[in-house]
């Protein structure tokens, strides 16, 4: 059972575009959404992070938009740069226990 | 500091066969996890740590076993490799702040 479903698989963006990846979540036990960047043949990095007492966080280029009631949460990318085709993976986990549980990550191709 | 380093970064085994997957931090992070990628399914935690000598099970731990014996090393049995076990494993660490540092991974194929 997928504890947090993520759509699409794959987006593909022109060049100064806006990339928008959704995730979706049951567990209310769940404090902590980070959004992972997953380059080829490297393991992921952590992009930008959020927990739920608010509802939205930007970091440059980077914002998470988060809806408590409705359980989910997205990544936007402002300005979409070729340099941005990888693959992003959300997660959510409870801080107690520290266990992450991921997305089934979305190939973003960002062409020029 | 080099973070979270895996051993070997690539690996073919056949049917049966034994092999240890190692994975060692120098930030002196409480926890640590192993993932398995595969292609449509994301990452899929194996077993993880909250401590020397405390591990648990995650969402696939079946034909793996792990033990943590001090805070920077966290290595990962296969014990009877079998080719379902044939993807990319990744160690990951964290401390009190939530965020997961992850290794290069470990490409392994089972034949």
């Amino acid at each position: 059972q997928q504890q947090v479903k993520q759509s699409p698989q794959s987006l593909i963006v022109q060049k100064g575009g806006i990339s928008i990846i959704n995730c979706a979540y049951e567990n209310t036990a769940f404090d902590y959404f980070p959004w992972y960047q997953q380059f080829p043949g490297k393991g992921p990095a952590l992009l930008i992070a959020i927990r739920p007492d608010v509802s939205e966080k930007k970091e440059g280029r980077f914002t998470i938009s988060f809806n408590k009631s409705a359980k989910q949460f997205s990544l936007h990318i402002m300005d979409s740069q070729p340099g941005d085709s990888a693959t992003y993976f959300c997660a959510a986990s409870k801080s107690i226990g520290n266990q992450f549980y991921f997305g089934t990550g979305t190939s973003l191709t960002v062409i020029p | 500091n080099a973070g979270v380093t895996q051993t070997p970064k690539f690996q073919v085994l056949k049917t049966g066969q034994s092999m240890t997957l190692q994975c060692a931090q120098d930030m002196n992070h409480e926890y640590m996890s192993w993932y398995r990628q595969d292609p449509g399914m994301g990452l899929r935690l194996i077993h993880y740590s909250v401590g020397a000598g405390i591990t648990d099970q995650g969402e696939v731990p079946n034909g793996y076993n792990v033990s943590r014996s001090t805070t920077e090393d966290f290595p990962l049995r296969l014990l009877s490799a079998a080719p379902s076990q044939t993807s990319v494993y990744f160690c990951a660490s964290s401390g009190l702040t939530d965020t997961q540092y992850f290794g290069p991974g470990t490409r392994l194929t089972v034949l």
